[in-house]
């Protein structure tokens, strides 16, 4: 059974700094791209961040491009997201994906529960 | 980046009744594989998105064959032949062509 356990979302203050992580288990990590998408308070989708299988390539959005980093370490089955420099405007419920197709795009076939995280003085 | 339109933004129903929505890209979905990346996702209350169709048409694993995802190029439509109680919840597309990846706004679906 697939399984994507978010965890380190926190309370921050701007300008402060989270690591998010994203425990996968139940089908071969290293072969699927992986992102992460968040949603804003009673809002909709927003993708963030995105990265191959075998890490060597990451994409991001706009808004964050600059201050969030993903990486994965694929001997752990896992996927961070390193969020520095954070705004009020960040604060959202963050969900990791995992690609449908192994070596493929980014269709997301399993989210997680997300994480929170609220950034605010 | 690829603008995602949908419409309506809420859509109340009646069940055992159709429903359809639609999604429009500000550009062309189709690759040059002939695949349309497309996708349809469903986030009931209190819940994580859920996949329905990927690939403009292709109901994901699970899926009850009531939804159905059709379309081409930068016109898609999402249809339920009868809707039923489970289905309430928001509906977005999302296109998967290229990054930075982009969602609909949304379309709330609940009972009359």
């Amino acid at each position: 059974e697939v399984q994507l356990v978010e965890s380190g979302g926190d309370l921050v203050q701007p300008g402060g700094s989270l690591r998010l992580s994203c425990a996968a288990s139940g089908f071969s990590f290293s072969r699927y791209s992986m992102s992460w998408v968040r949603q804003f308070p009673g809002k909709g989708l927003e993708w963030v961040s995105g990265i191959y299988g075998s890490g060597a390539g990451t994409y991001y959005a706009d808004s964050v491009k600059g201050r969030f980093t993903i990486s994965r370490d694929n001997s752990k089955n896992t996927v961070f997201l390193q969020m520095n420099n954070l705004r009020v405007e960040d604060t959202a419920v963050y969900y990791c994906a995992k690609d449908e197709a192994p070596n493929s795009g980014w269709d997301f076939d399993y989210w997680g529960q997300g994480t929170l995280v609220t950034v605010s003085s | 980046d690829i603008v995602m339109t949908q419409s309506p933004l809420s859509l109340p129903v009646t069940p055992g009744e159709p429903a359809s929505i639609s999604c429009r890209s500000s550009q062309s979905l189709l690759h040059s594989n002939g695949n349309n990346h497309l996708d349809w996702f469903l986030q009931k209350p209190g819940q994580s998105p859920q996949l329905l169709i990927s690939l403009g048409s292709n109901r994901a694993s699970g899926v009850p064959d009531r939804f159905t995802g059709s379309g081409s190029g930068t016109d898609f439509t999402l249809k339920i032949s009868r809707v039923e109680a489970e289905d309430v919840g928001v509906y977005y597309c999302m296109q998967a062509l290229q990054p930075p990846l982009t969602f609909g706004g949304g379309t709330k679906v609940e009972i009359k």
